[in-house]
């Protein structure tokens, strides 16, 4: 079974600095799809980055960005020129690529303070 | 931008009682998806459903949980006799197959008391 893994329960960064979120996966698949969520405090999950295992190339939203390290099963993200407004809990999460269900395997989660 | 709405946004039950969660998917998506949320932990997956049946499902997704699509636009999740660890935040969520829309409602918050 694929699991999710982020290492970080707490992260904090200052306004306008850069901050980077660790997520490791476990998964004998060699093709599927990786995800970060934002869940401000409204609670709704909001799709920041997607991933697709088959692309080398790191995916990027932006001030968003990831670090895809398929050998190491290791998909961090970066955040640029923090805003107040990145403040929020973030999950990382896997979906098998292919067949119907597309159902998603999330992390714990790391909540990001923002500081002004 | 379509959404995907979930109501109540927030409802309290008895022990015991049965609870219905609503949800109208986005038009058209063709699979959906139930997830739970409790308070703290991090996001479960329930249920999937795609033409009119359940393609997968946790083990969490036992004989007190049953989902519907009963008129073609509602995607419903019902909780039979909640208990108090029903208690969380439940998600739905639709999909149009492609995984490249992927869109989540904004939530229900249940509370057992």
């Amino acid at each position: 079974a694929q699991t999710v893994t982020q290492s970080q329960p707490e992260m904090s960064v200052q306004e306008a600095e850069t901050v980077t979120l660790s997520c490791t996966y476990d998964t004998s698949e060699s093709d599927y799809y990786l995800f970060w969520y934002k869940q401000p405090p409204s609670r709704q999950m909001i799709l920041v980055i997607r991933q697709e295992a088959y692309k080398q190339q790191n995916a990027t939203e932006n001030r968003f960005s990831v670090n895809f390290q398929k050998a190491a099963k290791s998909f961090s993200l970066k955040i640029s020129d923090s805003q107040l407004g990145d403040a929020a809990m973030y999950f990382c999460a896997y979906m098998n690529y292919g067949g119907s269900q597309g159902n998603l395997i999330f992390g714990k989660g790391t909540k990001l303070s923002v500081k002004p | 931008e379509p959404e995907v709405t979930q109501t109540p946004s927030h409802q309290v039950t008895q022990m015991g009682q049965e609870v219905i969660l609503r949800c109208v998917p986005i038009s058209n998506h063709l699979y959906f998806y139930w997830y739970r949320q409790i308070l703290g932990q991090k996001v479960e997956f329930l249920v999937s459903f795609y033409n009119n049946e359940i393609s997968e499902k946790s083990e969490i997704f036992d004989d007190q949980f049953s989902v519907e699509r009963p008129d073609g636009s509602n995607f419903t999740l019902k909780i039979r006799s909640t208990k108090l660890e029903d208690s969380a935040m439940y998600f739905c969520a639709s999909s149009s197959g492609s995984q490249r829309a992927y869109t989540f409602g904004s939530g229900t918050r249940l509370t057992v008391v």
